[in-house]
């Protein structure tokens, strides 16, 4: 079985440009999260999908900041216009929909470095 | 929210010897803690979790102990090898608050 997958693994961009990366979810889990680390500091959560819905957005950090996930598969995170504290990785979990699951299986993370 | 600590930062052992990372965690409501491992270039994977239901779990040479009082976890990890050398982050979630609130994460190096 497929593990999360993240693209693209790395990413350059200038600040004020746009970046958007994406994440794919294991097949069938219904539960997918965006985390983000900077540079020596925790991982961090920004929100929690459950399906096509927002369950949770309450570490988006502001409104540069978009989150998709049409049709409850694939999601999308945009940010736009980048700023510097917008480098870091980005990390994508995953988890199924079933209760008492508590899991969460980690993609291997998109580095994004605003210079 | 949940605010989780971990000490130390890096910790070197000896091969063969053992090693314990502790953290404390903020909210009386966290009862799921996960501990992760990352490997240089590697995704973190989830290596053992405990239950606030029991107060320790072992699974071959990794162990973890729960104090709910204390609010405090600890990763034991015994008998260390070259491949335990990574990063390892505690986390703590609720029931019904699928967010992991993660440590800052523990740089562990085994030395041959």
């Amino acid at each position: 079985e497929a593990g999360v997958t993240q693209f693209p693994s790395h990413s350059v961009i200038e600040k004020g440009q746009t970046v958007t990366l994406r994440c794919d979810p294991i097949s069938g889990h219904d539960n997918l999260y965006w985390y983000r680390r900077v540079m020596g500091k925790e991982i961090k959560f920004l929100l929690h999908f459950v399906k096509e819905s927002k369950q949770d957005e309450s570490g988006m950090p502001n409104n540069r900041f978009l989150a998709e996930r049409t049709g409850g598969t694939y999601s999308t995170l945009k940010v736009q216009p980048a700023e510097l504290e917008d480098s870091g990785v980005y990390f994508c979990a995953s988890s199924p929909g079933t209760s008492g699951v508590r899991e969460q299986f980690f993609g291997p993370g998109t580095r994004l470095t605003v210079l | 929210g949940e605010n989780v600590e971990q000490h130390p930062s890096t910790l070197s052992v000896q091969e063969g010897d053992s090693a314990v990372i502790k953290c404390t965690y903020s909210d009386s409501a966290s009862n799921y803690f996960p501990w992760y491992k990352q490997e240089l270039g590697k995704r973190p994977q989830l290596i053992i979790d405990i239950r606030s239901n029991v107060g320790e779990k072992k699974d071959q040479r990794i162990a973890v102990t729960l104090n709910k009082t204390a609010k405090h976890f600890s990763l034991h990890i015994t008998e260390t090898q070259p491949e335990d050398s990574a990063v390892y982050f505690c986390a703590a979630s609720s029931y019904g608050n699928n967010r992991l609130a993660f440590g800052k994460g523990n740089q562990v190096v085994v030395i041959p």
